[in-house]
Order: C-alpha cells, then sequence, then structure tokens
C-alpha cells in the first residue's frame, strides 16, 4: 500500500495568514493527489483533485502543486471558515489512502 | 442534485453484526466506483472498502477482510457494506463516498454521504 505523510500534524495561524501544508508519498504516485477538507461533524469535502484542480464552488485562495512524491496545498489567505482539518489521499491505487491529517487551528 | 444517505449504524456488542446501507440519488449509480471510508474517534480517514461499477471487483483494508462483506444493487441505488465479528476497533463514523474519474484527470472523491456511527461496546 501507498503511504501518505503530511507536515506538519497541525499549525495555529491566524487570519489572513497563508498557509501550506506538504504531503509526501511513498512512491511515485503521478499527479494523482486530492485534498480534503473536514469539519467536525460533516463530511469531508473535496478541494484539489489531480494535484492541483480546483473543484467547482472552491475559492480561490486554495491551491495545490507538486508530482511525483511530494505535493503541497496552499490557503493564500486564510479566512475563518477555513479553520478545520486537511486531508491528502492518493488515487494511483488501491487501496486508496490518506494521509494523518492536518488540523489548522486558531492561533 | 447527488446524494449519499447512509444508514444502519448503530450500538453493537462485540461480535455482532450490523448491515449499513448507502442510497444514492442524482446520478447514474452503476457508473461510479463507491467506497466506504471511516473515521474512528479523533483519528483520520481510512478506506475501508471499495466496489466497482458492477461489482465485480472489491478491495478492503486488512484490518476488515475476512470480517466485512461489500455489495452493490444497482437496481436500487444502492451500496452496502455488512459488517460481521465487529470489534470495539470498529467503532467509527462510516461514509460512503462517490469516486469520479474524467478524462485528464485523476479519480477523486467527490460526493460523500453524511455518515453513521457505529458503535462497538459491550
Amino acid at each position: 500500500d501507498i503511504q501518505m505523510t503530511q507536515s506538519p500534524s497541525s499549525l495555529s495561524v491566524s487570519v489572513e495568514d497563508r498557509v501550506t501544508i506538504t504531503c509526501r508519498a511513498s512512491q511515485s504516485i503521478g499527479r494523482n493527489l486530492n485534498w480534503y477538507q473536514e469539519k467536525p461533524g460533516k463530511a469531508p469535502k473535496l478541494l484539489i483533485f489531480a494535484a492541483s484542480s480546483l473543484q467547482s464552488g472552491v475559492p480561490s485562495r486554495f491551491s495545490g502543486g507538486g508530482s511525483g512524491t511530494d505535493f503541497t496545498l496552499t490557503i493564500s489567505s486564510l479566512q475563518p471558515e477555513d479553520f478545520a482539518t486537511y486531508y491528502c489521499q492518493q488515487s494511483y491505487s488501491t487501496p486508496r489512502t490518506f494521509g494523518q491529517g492536518t488540523k489548522v487551528e486558531i492561533k | 442534485e447527488v446524494q449519499l444517505v447512509e444508514s444502519g449504524g448503530g450500538l453493537v456488542q462485540p461480535g455482532g453484526s450490523l448491515r449499513l446501507s448507502c442510497a444514492a440519488s442524482g446520478f447514474t449509480f452503476g457508473n461510479y466506483w463507491i467506497y466506504w471510508v471511516r473515521q474512528a474517534p479523533g483519528k483520520g480517514l481510512v478506506c475501508v472498502s471499495h466496489i466497482n461499477w458492477d461489482g465485480s471487483a472489491t478491495t478492503y483494508a486488512d484490518s476488515v477482510r475476512g470480517r466485512f462483506t461489500i455489495s452493490r444493487d444497482n437496481a436500487k441505488n444502492t451500496l452496502y457494506l455488512q459488517m460481521n465479528s465487529l470489534r470495539v476497533e470498529d467503532t467509527a463514523v462510516y461514509y460512503c463516498a462517490r469516486e469520479m474519474s474524467s478524462a485528464g484527470s485523476g479519480p477523486r472523491m467527490d460526493s460523500w454521504g453524511q455518515g453513521t456511527l457505529v458503535t462497538v461496546s459491550s
């Protein structure tokens, strides 16, 4: 199985900060990397697919990059509604695997 | 509107069984792979199982293989997860998720249900 490792596990930031989360795959996955946002009591929400494509309806302050084994999710100017946990997920092979999550908290 | 609605969760004793259902609407159910993804309390997301379009191919996480069975009824637009020999560590919210795949773009889980809570406890 492909292992996905995110860093950091958590970070404390302020509104309007720029946030970058990294995700590393245990083997090359091309651009088969997705990012999800999760809030307590709600289903995960797809933000970015194919490493850098923005899902319909997601604000443009979210962006993704990378290929092969190293990927990033960037929030250009954090808004109050963005405090949540973010997960990367590889869709290169089954079983699909997720990173352990990055919790973005208010400083 | 695409909708996935899980049901069937609840409290069960260790060693017991439950059958989860996921009712789909708003799209052609038989055209999509569907996943069961779970989240234990305070933990991350884990893919438990998946099934392909017609049910001819399935996968399971090592932790549930031999105990859980995924199936689908495309005529009823419904996905199932039969869970046997349940353990305390199976306690989680279980989500069903549709996997979208389009030309030039990789697969992604673009629609999720609201989840159903399974609690395994004596």
